[in-house]
C-alpha cells in the first residue's frame, strides 16, 4: 500500500539553526501539506502546496518557514532560524483531489526538538 | 470557513462497552468529514470518511459514524470497545478542492479493563 514517508523521525537542533524536514508524498498525489502538533495540543495546519506553489498558508507559516518540491518526488519544509517554540511533531500529508471526497494520507511525523 | 468541535477532551469506557465520540462541524458548503486515530507516538491513520454518499459510514476496526446535516454532527461510534482502541481521535473537515484539512482538538479515549 502506498504511503507517505518522512525523514528523519526525530531531529534535535540548537536554537537559531536551520532545519529541513523531508517528505516523500504518494507518487500520483497532487496536493501536499505540512501540519504540526505541539506536544499535548491540537494538530495545526501550516501550508498546502499545489502545482508547484503555495495554495494556502496559516498565520503560523511566517517568513521563517518555506516549502519546496525540489525534484518532483520530495517535499521539504525548511525552518530558517529555529526557536524553542518550534519544537513539535511535524506531519507531512498528501492527497489526490485536495480535500473534497478524498482523504489526506499522513506520514509518521518528524519530531523536532529545539534546544 | 470551516471549523470542528469535539465536545469531550477525554472519554473513558470499560472494555466491551460502547464508544461514542462526538464531533460537530461548521461549514459553508457540503463538507467532506473524516475521523483519524493517533496511537501513542504514532502517526495519523484514517478510520473512515464521509464524502456525500451514504450518511452512515463504516470504517476500520468496527468503527462507524453517521453524518447528520440537520445537527451538523458526525459522531463516531463502536459497539464494543477493545483495549487497543485507546488512542487520540481527531474529527477533520474539508470543504472543497485545494482546501486544507481542519482538525478538531481531539478526544483521548481510555479503555479500562
Amino acid at each position: 500500500e502506498p504511503e507517505v514517508t518522512q525523514t528523519p523521525s526525530h531531529q534535535v537542533t540548537q536554537m537559531g539553526q536551520e532545519v529541513i524536514l523531508r517528505c516523500v508524498p504518494i507518487s500520483n498525489h497532487l496536493y501536499f501539506y505540512w501540519y504540526r502538533q505541539i506536544l499535548g495540543q491540537k494538530v495545526e495546519f501550516l501550508v498546502s502546496f499545489y502545482n508547484n506553489e503555495i495554495s494556502e498558508k496559516s498565520e503560523i507559516f511566517d517568513d521563517q518557514f518555506s516549502v519546496e518540491r525540489p525534484d518532483g518526488s520530495n517535499f521539504t519544509l525548511k525552518i530558517r532560524s529555529t526557536k524553542l517554540e518550534d519544537s513539535a511533531m511535524y506531519f507531512c500529508a498528501s492527497s489526490d483531489m485536495g480535500g473534497l471526497n478524498t482523504e489526506a494520507f499522513f506520514g509518521q511525523g518528524t519530531r523536532l526538538t529545539v534546544v | 470557513a470551516q471549523s470542528v468541535t469535539q465536545l469531550d477532551s477525554h472519554v473513558s469506557v470499560s472494555e466491551g462497552t460502547p464508544v461514542l465520540l462526538r464531533c460537530n462541524y461548521s461549514s459553508s458548503y457540503s463538507p467532506s468529514l473524516f475521523w483519524y486515530v493517533q496511537h501513542p507516538n504514532k502517526g495519523l491513520q484514517l478510520l473512515l470518511k464521509y464524502t456525500s454518499a451514504a450518511t452512515l459510514v463504516k470504517g476500520i476496526n468496527g468503527f462507524e459514524a453517521e453524518f447528520k446535516k440537520s445537527e451538523t454532527s458526525f459522531h463516531l461510534t463502536k459497539p464494543s470497545a477493545h483495549m487497543s482502541d485507546a488512542a487520540e481521535y481527531f474529527c477533520v473537515v474539508s470543504e472543497s478542492y485545494g482546501q486544507n484539512f481542519v482538525f478538531g482538538p481531539g478526544t483521548r479515549l481510555s479503555v479500562l479493563p
